[in-house]
């Protein structure tokens, strides 16, 4: 159990264009999902914390007008990396915290951008 | 502020035993995470300490001195698998909020 998912797995984008990022828990629901960023040989960077059916709260640091987070039921919220750029090139991954209690946090396999 | 500190990278040999430590200041605490991550794959659940000692599992055990914000990770006979990066993480206020350290590579050799 507590599988989270998340779709695509790698994509390529030209400069400019937005690209769209899903995570789905599929066994649970999550009202609270997380998304992070990863650099390359670094840690993992928590950008936002994803509410169902609330606005997410951005870490400081973060563009929220550039990237774009809609949780619009209890197993899905999506990302969204608005007018794409080569610095944003990055290992995205999500997370989910089970609504049914428990301490732990179920990340999804991550999605690798590029931005060329 | 938020601050986890641990070691950038460590080598072992197959089937000794290792510590990784991890020292953290937190505005708050709610629990410590230890992940296990393997290149270009996400995070994977390896233990979780909330109260002070040891906490065992396999050839994993993770250890939490709240007092001293202090913890380890413990893995004994090594296996070549065991090579991967290895984070530790802070929850706060109230489980909300995850603080990533920037983890500790390790290289098992044979």
């Amino acid at each position: 159990g507590a599988v989270v998912s998340q779709h695509p797995s790698r994509v390529i984008c030209k400069s400019g264009t937005s690209v769209k990022i899903e995570c789905r828990s599929l066994d649970f629901q999550a009202t609270t999902m997380f998304w992070y960023r990863q650099f390359p040989k670094q840690s993992l960077m928590l950008m936002a914390t994803s509410n169902e059916g609330s606005k997410a709260t951005y870490e400081q640091g973060v563009e929220k007008d550039k990237f774009l987070i809609n949780h619009a039921s209890l197993t899905l919220s999506t990302l969204t990396v608005t007018s794409a750029h080569p610095e944003d090139s990055s290992f995205y991954i999500c997370s989910a915290r089970a609504d049914s209690g428990g301490y732990e946090q179920y990340f999804g396999p991550g999605t690798r951008l590029t931005v060329t | 502020g938020q601050n986890i500190d641990q070691p950038t990278e460590m080598t072992a040999t197959e089937g000794a035993i290792v510590q990784i430590n991890c020292t953290y200041q937190t505005s708050g605490f709610n629990g410590l995470f230890w992940y296990q991550q393997h290149a270009g794959e996400a995070p994977t659940f390896l233990s979780y300490n909330v109260l002070d000692g040891l906490e065992e599992k396999g050839r994993f055990s993770s250890f939490l001195s709240r007092s001293k914000g202090y913890s380890y990770l413990l893995l004994k006979e090594l296996q070549m698998k065991d090579s991967a990066s290895y984070l530790c993480a802070v929850r706060d206020n109230y489980g909300q909020n995850f603080v990533f350290g920037p983890g500790t590579r390790l290289s098992v050799l044979p």
